[in-house]
């Protein structure tokens, strides 16, 4: 079964700082990895996917990379913003996704 | 476009009851996922269809979960005897389904369900 872990657990950054999440997931046959953000009682919004036979997707200020073979993804955000304070999680998927415990990042103004 | 709709985004029901829970996916998406959501961890995949037929069934956790979506559109999750171990949030997502899924699934709003 696919195990996604997330480092950290919980980011507090001071506004304009720019930040990495990490995302490692334990079995590298998948389709693609999705990043989404979760707020507060809220569903999921996609920011990002990456098919599997790409490296890097990019979307505004964020910056996502995939190396499948060592089985992690990183979540680069530019110029953090105190909106973007939400809990991220990663994706691995086949059929369906498999889900970390998110990291929650606070952007302090 | 209207995105994923989920009804009721509350449902408060007592142990043992029945209850069922609504999605109607981003129109023309064939892919429709259910996914469990427990207080402070990530989703849990549960049921994957394709169309009307359900491809993958086996995050469902036992038998007193089903799920149906007979015209390949809105789908019910149900679930007899309710425990208090079933109280989370419910999340469907749908995607195209056009390219052996390697499109985004979008997410709607939950449904909260509390069983007492």
């Amino acid at each position: 079964k696919q195990e996604v872990t997330q480092i950290p657990a919980a980011l507090s950054v001071p506004e304009g700082e720019n930040l990495v999440l990490n995302c490692s997931f334990t079995d590298s046959a998948i389709y693609n990895l999705q990043w989404f953000r979760q707020d507060p009682g809220k569903g999921l919004t996609s920011l990002l996917l990456i098919q599997s036979s790409q490296r890097e997707q990019t979307s505004g200020r964020l910056n996502a990379s995939l190396d499948k073979s060592s089985g992690r993804s990183t979540l680069y955000i530019a110029a953090s913003q105190p909106g973007d304070s939400a809990t991220y999680l990663c994706a691995p998927g086949a059929n369906n996704l498999f889900f970390g415990t998110g990291t929650r990042l606070t952007v302090i103004p | 476009g209207a995105g994923v709709s989920q009804t009721p985004s509350n449902k408060v029901t007592e142990k043992g009851k029945y209850v069922e829970l609504r999605c109607d996916p981003i129109s023309g998406h064939t892919a429709l996922y259910w996914y469990r959501q427990s207080l402070g961890q990530g989703p849990e995949f549960l049921i994957y269809f394709q169309g009307t037929g359900a491809a993958d069934d086996s995050g469902l956790p036992n038998d007193r979960f089903f799920a149906v979506r007979p015209e390949g559109s809105v789908s019910t999750l149900k679930i007899q005897r309710t425990e208090r171990g079933d109280s989370a949030v419910y999340l469907c997502a749908s995607s195209l389904g056009a390219r052996g899924n390697t499109d985004t699934q979008y997410f709607g709003p939950g449904t909260r369900l509390t069983v007492l």
